[in-house]
């Protein structure tokens, strides 16, 4: 949905492998976020991007995990030395505005299945 | 206490019939509040926004905030079996802020 697309599909790696999961939104959209979903849980937070200001990582869970955006284009999540307990869904966002002042959305990509042996 | 609760469920209604799901927010600073449905091995889309106080109805679906007593429920009518999935809330502070989501609801609609 709105013009997102995520890479790969799914993902097997093992333990202490670094994997590269990539967000790769239709132009236009100056707003971008990461989430992570566990199995049979709501979403977590992980980082936002919005145009050339500095990136909120407010949600990382930890120094092994990064992202990087340029501009509005393509968004990669890094996970280095992955855990067992990394293995989730990865989701992308884009913010969509709304007909009016605070009504914006977030509509999310297919997402990345990541599992880690 | 998470910042966002919901009873997981699962919430078995018969079809036909309406489903009621409650969320409530421990942060008195979340302004607006969204429904997803989430299908099985699907990512989640949106059903519904409410960004005031009151009712907000959408076709089948009626989402409801309070503010004062931080709860926000969504109602589906005419329940029909293409609805059982998973429906998550998700409040949020400001535009344009992350989303800080509820655990989710288990709905199964019987035939």
């Amino acid at each position: 949905g709105a013009g997102v697309s995520q890479s790969p599909s799914n993902k097997v790696t093992e333990k202490g492998k670094d994997v590269e999961l990539r967000c790769d939104p239709i132009s236009g959209h100056t707003a971008l976020y990461w989430y992570r979903q566990r199995l049979g849980q709501g979403l977590e937070f992980l980082i936002y991007f919005q145009g050339n200001s500095a990136p909120d990582k407010s949600g990382l869970p930890s120094d092994r995990f990064s992202a990087e955006r340029t501009g509005e284009s393509v968004s990669t999540l890094t996970i280095q030395r992955t855990q067992q307990e990394d293995s989730a869904v990865y989701l992308c966002a884009l913010r969509v505005a709304g007909l009016s002042k605070g009504t914006d959305t977030q509509y999310f990509g297919p997402g990345t299945r990541l599992t880690v042996l | 206490q998470k910042e966002v609760e919901q009873n997981s469920g699962p919430l078995s209604v018969p079809e036909g019939a309406i489903a009621s799901l409650n969320c409530t927010y421990s942060d008195r600073g979340s302004q607006s509040f969204f429904w997803y449905r989430q299908y099985s091995g699907k990512s989640p889309e949106l059903i519904m926004s409410i960004y005031s106080n009151g009712d907000k109805e959408d076709g089948r679906f009626t989402a409801q905030l309070n503010k004062a007593s931080q709860y926000v429920s969504l109602l589906i009518r005419d329940s029909q079996p293409s609805d059982s999935a998973t429906y998550l809330c998700a409040g949020r502070r400001a535009a344009g802020n992350k989303l800080t989501f509820g655990g989710g609801t288990r709905v199964l609609v019987k035939p």
